[in-house]
């Protein structure tokens, strides 16, 4: 069975530091997805990984891949407090299939 | 472009009554089509996907079921429902390199 985990599973950190977040999966792979939710609304898509090796930034954020150490990270740089949100990692399940299993999440709280 | 609805965005049911949540896309056709719950403060559990009209997969056995009636219409229902079944229901469709965009959600309170 595929499990997913993150770490940390809160975070809370000043404005203007950097941080990573952790997302670990126990089985093979090759596509890895980051999502942000706000608190009480839906997942927002950020971030889609497809290869080994592959590093997507998007603003103060920047995704990568390790396949073959089955991990991804998530590098805040210079947080602000509008980054303040729950940060979800996804992998697909199977080959040729295309069920995902979400991470435990990451909440991330920055303080002005 | 795509957009995805779902409704109605919030419902409080008693235990015992049934249950029809819907999610329609549109702006794509032959979807791929999920649906997911939250429990409050926890991650995603997948509950079922659809490749195609009347074609349903279950990921977990509960007393929910899906259906998908129509290309880009994707429902969940039960018959009875227990408190465990209080949560936050997203509906997603997938692109074709795979990223999931999800639908507003409908909470769900069971009494």
């Amino acid at each position: 069975e595929l499990k997913v985990e993150q770490n940390p599973l809160f975070l809370s950190m000043q404005e203007g530091k950097n941080y990573t977040i952790y997302c670990n999966y126990s089985t093979t792979s090759d596509r890895l997805y980051w999502y942000r939710q706000d608190p009480g609304k839906s997942l927002e898509s950020l971030f889609v990984l497809l290869s080994n090796g592959a590093v997507k930034q998007e603003g103060r954020l920047m995704a990568s891949l390790d396949t073959k150490a089955r991990l991804s990270t998530l590098h805040i740089t210079a947080a602000v407090h509008d980054l303040s949100a729950t940060y979800f990692c996804a992998v697909v399940w199977g080959s040729g299939t295309y069920k995902y299993i979400f991470g435990t999440g990451t909440r991330l709280k920055v303080l002005a | 472009s795509q957009t995805i609805h779902q409704w109605p965005a919030t419902l409080v049911q008693p235990v015992g009554s049934p249950l029809s949540l819907e999610c329609t896309v549109e702006g794509t056709s032959n979807p791929n089509l999920y649906w997911y719950r939250q429990a409050a403060g926890r991650g995603l559990q997948l509950l079922f996907y659809s490749v195609g009209i009347g074609q349903i997969s279950s990921e977990v056995p509960q007393n929910l079921s899906a259906s998908r009636p129509q290309d880009r219409q994707f429902i969940l229902s039960s018959k009875k429902l227990l408190l465990s079944d209080s949560g936050f229901y997203l509906c997603a469709w997938r692109t074709t390199v795979g990223t999931q965009y999800f639908g507003p959600g409908t909470r769900l309170l069971v009494l």
